[in-house]
């Protein structure tokens, strides 16, 4: 049972556009949620988090909004950028914890010049 | 400052065998997680150590053993092979709060033929 779900394998977007990159949970015990990038032969690289007493976290070009009711949190890039592209995981954990990570599938994000 | 490694990077078994594969944490990183990826269930949770002790458990069947030595290194044992074990394993290491980012490895890319 997939608990943290990226239901798009690919997205694609022009540079200097926004990218949207969505994902939804099912348990509901989730508290703390985050975002990592990963370009091929390299490992995941931590993003932007957020915890469940928030609904939106800022930093640069990168917001994660959360919407708790819906079980659904968002990765918007603005402006999007070349260098972006890459797949991008959620992950949610228990207990505001940045360990036990559960991932979603991923999202292959492709931004063309 | 250097990174996390991971060796070897890449690997091939056959079914049956078992394999040992080595996480060495950037200095001062007190935990070490290890992760599988597969096409079919993404990245997902093996086990994490601190202090030489397993801190948190994923499900995975106990064919799937780790060890941290006292210099924070991690190796992952799996044994008895399976042809279902080929992935990337990923190891991720941090200074152990909480709430500390983790720094991914590279991976090590195994193949059970």
């Amino acid at each position: 049972d997939q608990q943290v779900k990226q239901n798009s394998p690919s997205l694609s977007v022009q540079e200097g556009r926004i990218s949207i990159l969505n994902c939804d949970y099912t348990n509901s015990m989730f508290d703390y949620f985050l975002w990592y990038k990963k370009y091929p032969a390299e490992g995941p690289t931590f993003l932007i988090s957020i915890s469940s007493i928030k609904d939106k976290n800022e930093d640069g070009r990168f917001t994660v909004f959360l919407n708790k009711s819906a079980k659904h949190l968002s990765l918007h890039i603005v402006p999007s950028q070349p260098g972006d592209s890459a797949v991008y995981f959620c992950a949610a954990s228990v207990g505001g914890s940045n360990y036990k990570l559960t991932f979603g599938k991923g999202t292959l994000l492709t931004v063309n010049p | 400052k250097a990174g996390v490694t991971q060796t070897p990077r890449y690997l091939i078994k056959t079914r049956g065998q078992q394999v040992t594969l080595s996480c060495s944490p950037i200095s001062g990183h007190r935990s070490v997680s290890w992760y599988q990826q597969t096409p079919g269930q993404g990245l997902q949770f093996l086990f994490e150590y601190f202090s030489e002790t397993q801190r948190n458990k994923g499900n995975f069947p106990g064919r799937f053993s780790g060890r941290q030595f006292s210099n924070s290194r991690s190796e992952m044992n799996v044994s008895t092979l399976e042809l279902g074990d080929s992935a990337l394993y990923l190891c991720a290491s941090s200074t152990g709060t909480v709430t500390d980012t983790q720094y991914f490895g590279p991976g090590t890319r195994l193949t059970v033929l």
